[in-house]
């Protein structure tokens, strides 16, 4: 089936470094990818959604600024956190769509755990 | 606009006891699509179940099994004689034609089967 990567799995960062976090489809080319936010014990959040070779389109109230989303290939999308705080810190999950299979499924990459101190 | 409802947050059973986790959908789209995902601590959503509007069947899987009802807009899922791998957090979700299909997870409800 298809396979959605992420890395790093972990990150710890000093408050106000940059972090970027890699999102894969490993055995399929997918034009549309998802990044989500989870905070502990709250539902998954989506942030944006990643167009190959355009630019990302953002969900109301995430700062495009503060997450840069770059998707350069037809299986690499980059969510870059830019000078991260503690409040950042937070579970991101990337899912992706099979064109295949069409919009109505999407396959979720293992997550990133974020960390800032 | 779409909404999911999970209302119950934590659930909490001892091994072999069977659970039902609570799924409450709106959408006023025609055409749209349920599923169940599961979260074990690693963090992973673990696909479980697609179904679609047009499909009221009932669905076993082993243990698992799920009810659709679009009278109530309610997509439930049981889980029989529960066991300790089954503790996660379960979500619930919903995509719709409205919502250019991307889901719209529910808060989820978090399962914990005592031994």
């Amino acid at each position: 089936g298809a396979v959605v990567s992420q890395h790093p799995s972990w990150v710890i960062c000093k408050s106000g470094t940059s972090v970027k976090i890699e999102c894969r489809s490993l055995d399929f080319q997918a034009t549309t990818m998802f990044w989500y936010r989870q905070f502990p014990k709250q539902s998954l959040m989506l942030m944006a959604t990643s167009n190959e070779g355009s630019k990302a389109t953002y969900e109301q109230g995430v700062e495009k600024d503060k997450f840069l989303i770059n998707h350069a290939s037809l299986t690499l999308s980059t969510l870059t956190v830019t000078s991260a705080h503690p409040e950042d810190s937070s579970f991101y999950i990337c899912s992706a769509r099979v064109p295949s299979v069409g919009l109505k499924t999407q396959y979720f990459g293992p997550g990133t755990r974020l960390l800032v101190l | 606009a779409q909404k999911v409802t999970q209302a119950q947050t934590e659930i909490s059973v001892v091994e072999k006891e069977d659970v039902t986790l609570d799924c409450v959908y709106e959408t006023r789209d025609t055409t749209y699509y349920l599923f169940w995902y599961k979260q074990p601590p690693s963090g992973e959503l673990v696909f479980l179940i697609r179904r679609n509007s047009f499909d009221e069947q009932n669905e076993i899987s082993g243990r698992y099994s799920w009810n659709f009802q679009k009278s109530t807009s309610s997509f439930n899922f049981t889980i029989t004689a529960s066991q300790v791998v089954d503790s996660a957090v379960y979500f619930c979700a919903l995509s719709a034609s409205g919502g250019s299909y991307i889901p719209t997870f529910g808060r989820g409800t978090s399962l914990i089967v005592h031994p």
